[in-house]
């Protein structure tokens, strides 16, 4: 039973650039999350996606931006990179729908380095 | 707005020895709460979870917390650190009501042989 996958793994990319993450989720999944891990902090929540429409948003800007796809794989936009967005970018499935006591099963993450 | 407090960036200990990592919360209302481990390259893992109620929650790989309301707190414990233990432990919440987990800060735990 695949959990959840991510990729790439690693990206580098220049200030003002822009980057796409892809998720999917573990089967039977069909809720997911993004979160933003800069280094030596906790996860923090980007947004959540269920049945291809974004439910819940942190306090991050619209250069942030989103996609859920039919089979309920996700796309995770940024746009205009800066040096600040390198981090960790953590995907996090679930089954409930919008239930966040539901325990998230997370992918191993995108690490991004911004130059 | 929702708030995690965790006591010690870094825990060490000795193979065997009681493991304590603090965990404080922000809310008024009883949230939901979690205990997660990363390992090094790798993504969150769910260690246990309380949501209602027997407040003492047992996980996985031997480790446990109990929520104490009065003193909004969600310690994790576990008897006996073993070397495969060392990690970075995370504690988070939501509240009810569907909202987004609030993750801590972190505490890195390490195992001296």
């Amino acid at each position: 039973d695949a959990g959840v996958t991510q990729s790439p793994t690693h990206l580098i990319k220049t200030r003002g650039q822009q980057v796409t993450l892809r998720c999917s989720p573990k089967s039977g999944h069909d809720t997911v999350s993004w979160y933003q891990q800069a280094l030596g902090q906790g996860p923090q929540f980007i947004f959540q996606y269920y049945e291809e429409e974004e439910r819940q948003r942190g306090n991050f800007p619209d250069r942030f931006s989103g996609h859920q796809f039919p089979n309920y794989s996700s796309e995770l936009n940024v746009n205009a990179l800066l040096l600040g967005d390198s981090a960790l970018y953590l995907c996090a499935s679930s089954s409930h729908a919008g239930a966040f006591n539901s325990p998230l099963h997370f992918g191993n993450g995108t690490r991004l380095t911004v130059t | 707005a929702q708030s995690v407090t965790q006591l010690g960036s870094h825990v060490s200990v000795s193979e065997g020895a009681l493991v304590l990592l603090r965990c404080n919360y922000s809310s008024s209302v009883p949230p939901y709460l979690f205990w997660y481990v990363q390992y090094p390259n790798q993504g969150l893992q769910l260690l246990l979870k309380y949501t209602t109620g027997a407040t003492l929650v047992k996980g996985i790989n031997g480790f446990e917390a109990e929520f104490k309301k009065s003193e909004t707190s969600f310690h994790l414990t576990k008897p006996s650190a073993h070397m495969s233990d060392a990690a970075e432990y995370f504690c988070a919440v939501s509240d009810p009501g569907n909202t987004p987990l609030v993750f801590g800060k972190g505490t890195r735990l390490s195992v001296i042989a």
